[in-house]
Protein backbone atom coordinates (compact mmCIF):
# COMPACT_ATOMS: atom_id res chain seq x y z
CA UNK A 1 0.00 0.00 0.00
CA UNK A 2 1.72 3.24 -1.15
CA UNK A 3 -0.04 5.00 1.55
CA UNK A 4 1.73 2.72 4.35
CA UNK A 5 4.99 3.30 4.58
CA UNK A 6 7.63 1.04 6.94
CA UNK A 7 11.70 0.81 7.58
CA UNK A 8 12.31 -2.36 4.77
CA UNK A 9 14.75 -3.85 7.67
CA UNK A 10 16.16 -2.85 11.63
CA UNK A 11 17.97 -5.18 13.82
CA UNK A 12 18.11 -5.26 17.62
CA UNK A 13 20.07 -7.11 19.84
CA UNK A 14 18.22 -10.17 22.17
CA UNK A 15 16.72 -8.92 24.95
CA UNK A 16 16.68 -5.49 23.75
CA UNK A 17 13.33 -3.79 22.91
CA UNK A 18 12.36 -2.90 19.77
CA UNK A 19 10.60 0.19 18.14
CA UNK A 20 8.96 -0.45 14.99
CA UNK A 21 7.64 2.58 12.98
CA UNK A 22 5.14 2.75 10.33
CA UNK A 23 3.53 5.93 8.48
CA UNK A 24 0.01 6.12 7.45
CA UNK A 25 -0.35 9.97 6.93
CA UNK A 26 -3.55 9.57 5.05
CA UNK A 27 -5.50 6.99 6.99
CA UNK A 28 -9.06 7.69 7.29
CA UNK A 29 -10.37 8.17 10.41
CA UNK A 30 -12.63 5.09 10.80
CA UNK A 31 -9.47 2.49 9.68
CA UNK A 32 -8.06 0.13 12.23
CA UNK A 33 -4.03 0.37 12.28
CA UNK A 34 -3.18 -3.90 12.39
CA UNK A 35 0.10 -5.39 12.56
CA UNK A 36 0.94 -8.68 11.52
CA UNK A 37 4.07 -10.77 11.64
CA UNK A 38 5.43 -13.42 9.27
CA UNK A 39 8.07 -15.82 10.48
CA UNK A 40 10.08 -17.56 7.88
CA UNK A 41 8.19 -20.18 5.41
CA UNK A 42 5.08 -19.37 7.78
CA UNK A 43 2.05 -17.54 6.85
CA UNK A 44 1.42 -13.96 8.64
CA UNK A 45 -0.26 -14.03 12.39
CA UNK A 46 -1.92 -11.32 14.19
CA UNK A 47 -0.01 -9.36 16.40
CA UNK A 48 -1.98 -6.55 17.24
CA UNK A 49 -4.61 -3.69 16.65
CA UNK A 50 -5.86 -0.54 17.63
CA UNK A 51 -7.79 2.58 16.26
CA UNK A 52 -7.25 5.71 18.69
CA UNK A 53 -5.68 4.94 21.79
CA UNK A 54 -2.46 2.90 23.37
CA UNK A 55 -2.72 -0.73 23.10
CA UNK A 56 -1.36 -3.39 25.09
CA UNK A 57 -1.43 -7.38 24.87
CA UNK A 58 1.08 -10.22 25.80
CA UNK A 59 3.04 -10.19 22.05
CA UNK A 60 3.78 -6.48 21.96
CA UNK A 61 2.64 -2.94 22.73
CA UNK A 62 0.92 -0.61 20.20
CA UNK A 63 1.50 3.53 20.28
CA UNK A 64 -0.68 5.63 18.09
CA UNK A 65 0.36 9.09 17.55
CA UNK A 66 -2.51 11.64 18.71
CA UNK A 67 -3.22 12.64 14.69
CA UNK A 68 -3.06 8.52 13.94
CA UNK A 69 -0.56 10.11 11.02
CA UNK A 70 1.73 7.23 12.29
CA UNK A 71 2.05 4.32 14.73
CA UNK A 72 4.80 2.51 16.62
CA UNK A 73 4.77 -1.62 17.58
CA UNK A 74 6.77 -2.01 20.83
CA UNK A 75 8.02 -5.53 21.45
CA UNK A 76 9.56 -4.90 24.89
CA UNK A 77 12.06 -7.60 24.58
CA UNK A 78 13.47 -9.29 21.91
CA UNK A 79 13.92 -12.77 21.15
CA UNK A 80 15.47 -14.96 18.18
CA UNK A 81 12.07 -16.46 17.79
CA UNK A 82 11.03 -12.42 16.70
CA UNK A 83 12.74 -12.61 13.91
CA UNK A 84 10.39 -12.05 11.43
CA UNK A 85 8.63 -9.50 8.72
CA UNK A 86 6.48 -7.22 10.67
CA UNK A 87 3.35 -5.96 8.24
CA UNK A 88 1.52 -2.44 9.65
CA UNK A 89 -2.06 -2.95 7.97
CA UNK A 90 -4.71 -0.70 7.22
CA UNK A 91 -8.15 -2.51 7.92
CA UNK A 92 -10.95 -0.23 6.67
CA UNK A 93 -14.27 -0.66 8.75
CA UNK A 94 -17.17 -2.67 7.39
CA UNK A 95 -14.65 -4.00 4.40
CA UNK A 96 -12.55 -7.49 5.87
CA UNK A 97 -9.71 -5.94 3.68
CA UNK A 98 -6.25 -6.14 4.99
CA UNK A 99 -3.98 -3.40 3.15
CA UNK A 100 -0.97 -4.44 3.48
CA UNK A 101 2.38 -2.22 4.00
CA UNK A 102 5.13 -3.12 2.69
CA UNK A 103 6.89 -4.87 5.81
CA UNK A 104 9.84 -4.56 8.01
CA UNK A 105 11.99 -7.52 8.75
CA UNK A 106 13.61 -7.62 11.65
CA UNK A 107 16.47 -9.08 12.69
CA UNK A 108 17.67 -10.11 15.82
CA UNK A 109 21.03 -10.70 16.85
CA UNK A 110 22.13 -12.96 19.80
CA UNK B 1 -8.39 -25.13 17.57
CA UNK B 2 -7.06 -22.14 16.33
CA UNK B 3 -5.05 -24.04 12.51
CA UNK B 4 -5.59 -23.07 9.22
CA UNK B 5 -4.56 -26.11 6.98
CA UNK B 6 -3.83 -25.82 3.44
CA UNK B 7 -2.81 -28.64 1.10
CA UNK B 8 -0.83 -29.54 -0.71
CA UNK B 9 2.29 -27.92 0.64
CA UNK B 10 3.92 -26.91 -2.65
CA UNK B 11 2.38 -27.78 -6.21
CA UNK B 12 4.46 -27.69 -9.89
CA UNK B 13 2.09 -27.77 -12.51
CA UNK B 14 2.40 -27.05 -16.63
CA UNK B 15 0.25 -23.93 -18.18
CA UNK B 16 -2.10 -26.56 -19.47
CA UNK B 17 -3.11 -28.18 -16.37
CA UNK B 18 -5.75 -28.26 -13.91
CA UNK B 19 -5.43 -28.12 -10.28
CA UNK B 20 -6.61 -27.15 -7.59
CA UNK B 21 -5.47 -25.81 -3.76
CA UNK B 22 -7.72 -27.08 -0.71
CA UNK B 23 -7.87 -25.01 2.71
CA UNK B 24 -9.90 -26.10 6.10
CA UNK B 25 -10.76 -24.54 9.33
CA UNK B 26 -12.57 -25.88 12.20
CA UNK B 27 -13.06 -22.78 14.15
CA UNK B 28 -16.73 -21.96 13.07
CA UNK B 29 -15.39 -18.98 11.13
CA UNK B 30 -17.66 -17.67 8.52
CA UNK B 31 -15.32 -15.64 6.39
CA UNK B 32 -12.08 -17.21 4.23
CA UNK B 33 -10.04 -15.09 2.22
CA UNK B 34 -7.52 -16.17 -0.46
CA UNK B 35 -3.76 -14.27 -0.91
CA UNK B 36 -1.35 -14.06 -3.21
CA UNK B 37 2.65 -13.47 -2.40
CA UNK B 38 5.08 -12.97 -4.20
CA UNK B 39 8.86 -12.92 -3.23
CA UNK B 40 10.17 -10.12 -0.96
CA UNK B 41 6.27 -8.84 -1.13
CA UNK B 42 3.47 -8.59 0.97
CA UNK B 43 0.13 -10.80 0.70
CA UNK B 44 -2.46 -9.18 -1.67
CA UNK B 45 -6.37 -10.06 -1.26
CA UNK B 46 -7.39 -12.27 -4.52
CA UNK B 47 -10.68 -13.30 -2.87
CA UNK B 48 -12.89 -13.19 -0.18
CA UNK B 49 -15.71 -15.54 0.94
CA UNK B 50 -18.21 -14.24 3.66
CA UNK B 51 -21.18 -16.69 4.43
CA UNK B 52 -20.22 -19.21 1.40
CA UNK B 53 -20.58 -15.89 -0.66
CA UNK B 54 -18.08 -14.58 -2.63
CA UNK B 55 -18.20 -10.61 -1.46
CA UNK B 56 -14.86 -9.61 -3.07
CA UNK B 57 -12.87 -10.08 -5.91
CA UNK B 58 -10.23 -8.09 -6.36
CA UNK B 59 -10.14 -8.20 -10.27
CA UNK B 60 -8.52 -11.47 -10.47
CA UNK B 61 -8.47 -13.61 -13.67
CA UNK B 62 -10.67 -16.00 -14.51
CA UNK B 63 -7.84 -18.67 -14.77
CA UNK B 64 -7.95 -18.45 -10.64
CA UNK B 65 -11.40 -19.58 -9.94
CA UNK B 66 -12.65 -20.05 -5.93
CA UNK B 67 -14.88 -22.08 -4.07
CA UNK B 68 -16.76 -22.38 -1.06
CA UNK B 69 -18.41 -25.27 -0.77
CA UNK B 70 -19.19 -24.93 3.06
CA UNK B 71 -17.85 -22.81 6.00
CA UNK B 72 -15.53 -24.70 6.67
CA UNK B 73 -13.60 -25.60 3.52
CA UNK B 74 -12.20 -23.02 0.61
CA UNK B 75 -10.91 -23.73 -2.48
CA UNK B 76 -9.01 -22.39 -5.69
CA UNK B 77 -9.27 -24.04 -8.92
CA UNK B 78 -6.39 -23.28 -11.17
CA UNK B 79 -6.47 -23.68 -15.38
CA UNK B 80 -4.35 -22.57 -17.84
CA UNK B 81 -2.27 -20.83 -14.86
CA UNK B 82 1.06 -18.45 -16.45
CA UNK B 83 4.54 -18.42 -14.78
CA UNK B 84 4.27 -15.34 -13.53
CA UNK B 85 1.54 -17.14 -11.25
CA UNK B 86 3.89 -18.73 -9.40
CA UNK B 87 3.58 -17.48 -6.05
CA UNK B 88 2.62 -18.39 -2.28
CA UNK B 89 -1.08 -18.72 -1.97
CA UNK B 90 -2.21 -17.94 1.12
CA UNK B 91 -5.66 -18.39 3.10
CA UNK B 92 -6.78 -17.31 5.88
CA UNK B 93 -10.15 -17.08 7.56
CA UNK B 94 -12.00 -15.12 10.05
CA UNK B 95 -15.32 -15.15 12.26
CA UNK B 96 -17.70 -13.30 10.38
CA UNK B 97 -15.90 -10.66 7.46
CA UNK B 98 -17.11 -7.57 6.49
CA UNK B 99 -17.66 -6.89 10.50
CA UNK B 100 -15.38 -3.64 10.87
CA UNK B 101 -11.63 -3.16 11.87
CA UNK B 102 -11.85 -5.42 15.01
CA UNK B 103 -11.08 -8.69 13.34
CA UNK B 104 -8.34 -11.49 13.75
CA UNK B 105 -7.57 -13.38 10.49
CA UNK B 106 -6.11 -16.14 11.00
CA UNK B 107 -3.63 -18.05 8.03
CA UNK B 108 -2.33 -20.99 7.05
CA UNK B 109 1.10 -21.72 5.60
CA UNK B 110 0.57 -21.39 2.09
CA UNK B 111 0.71 -23.43 -1.12
CA UNK B 112 3.91 -22.81 -3.23
CA UNK B 113 3.00 -22.89 -6.66
CA UNK B 114 5.43 -23.32 -9.40
CA UNK B 115 4.00 -22.63 -12.85
CA UNK B 116 6.72 -24.22 -15.51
Amino acid sequence: DAKTTQPNSMESNEEEPVHLPCNHSTISGTDYIHWYRQLPSQGPEYVIHGLTSNVNNRMASLAIAEDRKSSTLILHRATLRDAAVYYCIRLPSNTGKLIFGQGTTLQVKP
Amino acid sequence: DTEVTQTPKHLVMGMTNKKSLKCEQHMGHRAMYWYKQKAKKPPELMFVYSYEKLSINESVPSRFSPECPNSSLLNLHLHALQPEDSALYLCASSLRGLAGGLETQYFGPGTRLLVL
